[in-house]
């Protein structure tokens, strides 16, 4: 079974901290991907990757960044956390563009 | 306008009915098409894909109308287990090479 893993499953920052959340996949997946979830709203792309250092902005990624070093291996960085970005983030990887994507059970972070 | 627009539902209905999802997408150049389930609190989870010929899986069936940019679900026989949010996804054909995601339809099969 393909497994996505993120570091957390509830994390709670302060206003102005820069904050890292870590995603790993065990498939040897190129696509990997950074959602966030909102009532009302969906999951909103944030950033995707086609490979390693490669990445692309989806569409919301202002005021966050990530890093691809290892194929396995995505973050998503905020840089300076805000009150608005108190939200799930789902990471997700797919071996192809056309293919399933698999998501990690979520982060909620919750910003005060 | 959004990418993808959903009812969001809630669509409550008794155990054994057939119920009917629609989803419309705005860009004519996507390409491959989706049904996603979020049970509350989990992550998204693949239903199904939707063919251009239409396709069946047990009591789903999607569809895809790209004159009229619209996929729609069917679920029949309902059952209990079946309540969850059903996220309508899609691909584009050109640009960007990610799933968007419309804001799901919730659906809640009461006994």
């Amino acid at each position: 079974d393909v497994k996505v893993t993120q570091s957390s499953r509830y994390l709670v920052k302060r206003t102005g901290e820069k904050v890292f959340l870590e995603c790993v996949q065990d498939m040897d997946h190129e696509n990997m991907f950074w959602y966030r979830q909102d009532p009302g709203l969906g999951l909103r792309l944030i950033y995707f990757s086609y490979d390693v250092k490669m990445k692309e902005k989806g569409d919301i990624p202002e005021g966050y960044s990530v890093s691809r070093e290892k194929k396995e291996r995505f973050s998503l960085i905020l840089e300076s956390a805000s009150t608005n970005q108190t939200s799930m983030y789902l990471c997700a990887s797919s071996l192809g563009s056309h293919t399933e994507a698999f998501f990690g059970q979520g982060t909620r972070l919750t910003v005060v | 306008r959004k990418e993808v627009e959903q009812d969001p539902g809630p669509f409550n209905v008794p155990e054994g009915a057939t119920v009917a999802f629609n989803c419309t997408y705005s860009n004519s150049a996507s390409q491959s098409f989706f049904w996603y389930r979020q049970d509350c609190r989990k992550e998204p989870k693949l239903l199904m894909s939707v063919y251009s010929s239409g396709n069946e899986d047990g009591r789903f069936t999607a569809q895809l109308n790209r004159a009229s940019q619209y996929i729609s679900l069917l679920i029949r026989d309902s059952k209990l287990s079946d309540s969850a949010t059903y996220l309508c996804v899609v691909l584009r054909g050109t640009g960007r090479r990610a799933l968007t995601f419309g804001s799901g339809t919730r659906l809640q099969v009461q006994p």
